[in-house]
């Protein structure tokens, strides 16, 4: 079946723009989970979603930095003022409930010129 | 905040030779998990542990749950080619109301040259 989708693969924007990342996760994963991965870095944690609420965003850097998931499936990342220290790939994994094994998408390669 | 220490950091081997790698903590994790990540590409989920003490084997590879909790190890046996990657643990607590996992935390990873 489908793995988890994410779109675009590659994005590049001028700082101060704003950006939106797209996460499909996996049909019937009900659990949804945004990452950010550095250069030589393992994937650091920023927001997680069970249905349509973030039951946890204690990793999200800032308040730039946003994350909705309306109707329990598809999810967006925003980032309003993009940084030149946003630049990495933002990687969504989903789940099903109850476990922790989360399924990776390819990730969004953000860079921010 | 909790961290993960990897070792070794990379490693290049021969094919055929065995792998081991390991990961340590300062606090607790309900679980361990371990990713291999390719260029590119999202990590991908190889082994998944959730006893202290658990040992689990996919093939040629095979991790154990240390029995503190606070470590985990990895071992890939007879390596190929086509283990090359880059290598992740991650250790995964509970939410509050501890219904479900909530966020993993990484390893900075082992980076495996295997050559042929």
């Amino acid at each position: 079946g489908a793995g988890v989708s994410q779109t675009p693969s590659n994005k590049v924007t001028e700082k101060g723009k704003y950006v939106e990342l797209r996460c499909d996760p996996i049909s019937g994963h009900t659990a949804l989970y945004w990452y950010r991965q550095s250069l030589g870095q393992g994937p650091e944690f920023l927001i997680y979603f069970q249905g349509t609420g973030a039951a946890d965003d204690s990793g999200l850097p800032n308040d730039r930095f946003f994350a909705v998931r309306p109707e329990g499936s598809v999810s967006t990342l925003k980032i309003q003022r993009t940084e030149r220290g946003d630049s990495a790939v933002y990687l969504c994994a989903s789940s099903p409930t109850l476990n922790n094994e989360q399924f990776f998408g390819p990730g969004t390669r953000l860079t921010v010129l | 905040g909790q961290q993960l220490n990897q070792s070794p950091q990379s490693m290049f081997i021969q094919e055929g030779e065995d792998v081991s790698m390991n990961c340590t903590s300062s606090s607790i994790f309900n679980t361990w998990l371990w990713y291999k990540q390719d260029p590119g590409e999202g990590p991908v989920l190889l082994i998944a542990l959730y006893k202290a003490g658990e040992l689990t084997s996919n093939g040629r590879l095979t991790a154990q749950f240390g029995i503190t909790r606070k470590d985990s190890f990895l071992n890939i046996s007879a390596s190929i080619p086509s283990d090359v990657g880059i290598y992740f643990c991650a250790g995964g607590v509970p939410n509050a109301g501890g219904t479900s996992y909530g966020k993993l935390t990484f390893g900075q990873g082992t980076i495996l040259t295997v050559h042929p």
